[in-house]
Parts: C-alpha cells; structure tokens; sequence
C-alpha cells in the first residue's frame, strides 16, 4: 500500500494571500478525494478528482490531478480566515483496499 | 437527508476496560468505514463494512472489532483497552463499495487513563 505525501505540513499566511498545497504519491490513483477538517469535527468532502490533468473549481478553492494521476494540487485564491482548518488527501484503490489519508497539511489563515 | 451519526460525542475509559462506540449511516449508504485519528494526524483506517461483512482492514490488532447491521448502522468495539488508543474515533459513510467519496461523522473522542 502506497503512502499519500502531504505538503506543507504547516502552512499560516495572511489573509488575502494565495497558496497551494500538494498531495503525492508513486503509485497511480483511480481517484482522488480532498477533504477539510475543521477542529472537533469530522472531515468534510470538497472534491474528487478522476481524470489526469482534471482541473475543478469550487469558489476560490482550485484542484488539479497531475497528468499521471499521481500528484494533486490545492491551490486557494485570497485566503479568508474560514479556510482555516486541516485539508486531507485520501484514496482506496481497490474496492477491499485500505482506504489511505494523508497527514494532512494544517493552515492557519491570519486576519 | 439524514447525515452521519454517531455516539457518544466524549468518552473515558480506563485501561483494560471495552468500549463500543456506535454510527448511523447517510441515509441510502450501505458501505461504513472506521478511522483512528490521534491528535494532528490524517485518519488511519480501521476497517470497512459492506453487507453486514468486513470488506478491508487497516493495521489494527483485533481487539478492534465491528458489527454493521442491517439498516447499515455500525458499532466499533475495542477491548482490553490501552493508553495509546486514546484519539477521535470517526465513522464515514458511503454510497458503494468503491465509491471514494466518504461523508463522516463528528466522531467519538475517547479517552483512555
């Protein structure tokens, strides 16, 4: 079972500022699933991601799924304070497959 | 549209003791997954349920045990219970087998002196 790398690990930036988060991996994903997860919650979908160079947009939020399916990007345009929270990558390859999450990457967005 | 539940919200136990925490699936989802999540980790895979059948499992000893039932609420159970399973224990719901897309609960936080 492949491991999902998750970077930055940390990440706290001004508001109004832009970033991108990166979600990798060596083996080839039939899809890809990204989440936030907000403090004594559970995670929250934002997205899958199918197809190689598949981009989607959901308001500021932007995901990319590399060419080889591989890698997936996050990029969030003028961060706000509610983007605040632990975005997670996750897959299963198979249907009897482990379902694996990455650490995640933890942003703090600053008023 | 009912979202998953579970329960209890907080928990403590002591070492040794059995704790069986419980989860209500998404309305017209049939496949449950249960995660471990410590303090500032990802979500780590304890097993999946389908048909009322374990269908995957992560590197969990087998104290930690499931039940899905068959309205495809859950139970997750731990015995002899050790310091280090202390985290929020999370329930997600979905709508098949294979279908990547997971729709959690607030989790159960257990805590274990």
């Amino acid at each position: 079972t492949q491991l999902l790398e998750q970077s930055p690990q940390f990440l706290s930036i001004q508001e109004g500022e832009n970033l991108t988060v990166y979600c990798n991996s060596s083996s080839v994903f039939s899809s890809l699933q990204w989440y936030r997860q907000e403090p004594g919650e559970g995670p929250v979908l934002l997205v899958t991601v199918v197809t190689g160079g598949e981009v989607k947009k959901l308001k500021r939020l932007t995901f990319q799924f590399g060419d080889a399916r591989k890698d997936s990007s996050l990029h969030i345009t003028a961060a706000q304070p509610g983007d605040t929270g632990l975005y997670l990558c996750e897959y299963q390859q198979n249907r009897d497959d482990k379902i694996i999450f990455g650490k995640g990457t933890r942003l703090h967005i600053l008023p | 549209e009912t979202g998953v539940t579970q329960s209890p919200t907080h928990l403590i136990k002591t070492r040794g003791q059995q704790v069986t925490l419980r989860c209500s699936s998404q309305s017209g989802h049939n496949t449950v997954s249960w995660y471990q999540q410590a303090l500032g980790q990802g979500p780590q895979f304890i097993f999946q349920y389908y048909r009322e059948e374990e269908n995957g499992r992560g590197n969990f000893p087998p104290r930690f045990s499931g039940l899905q039932f068959p309205n495809y609420s859950s139970e997750l159970n731990v015995n002899a219970l050790e310091l280090d399973d202390s985290a929020l224990y999370l329930c997600a719901s979905s709508v098949q087998l294979d279908s990547g897309e997971l729709f959690f609960g607030e989790g159960s936080r257990l805590t274990v002196l």
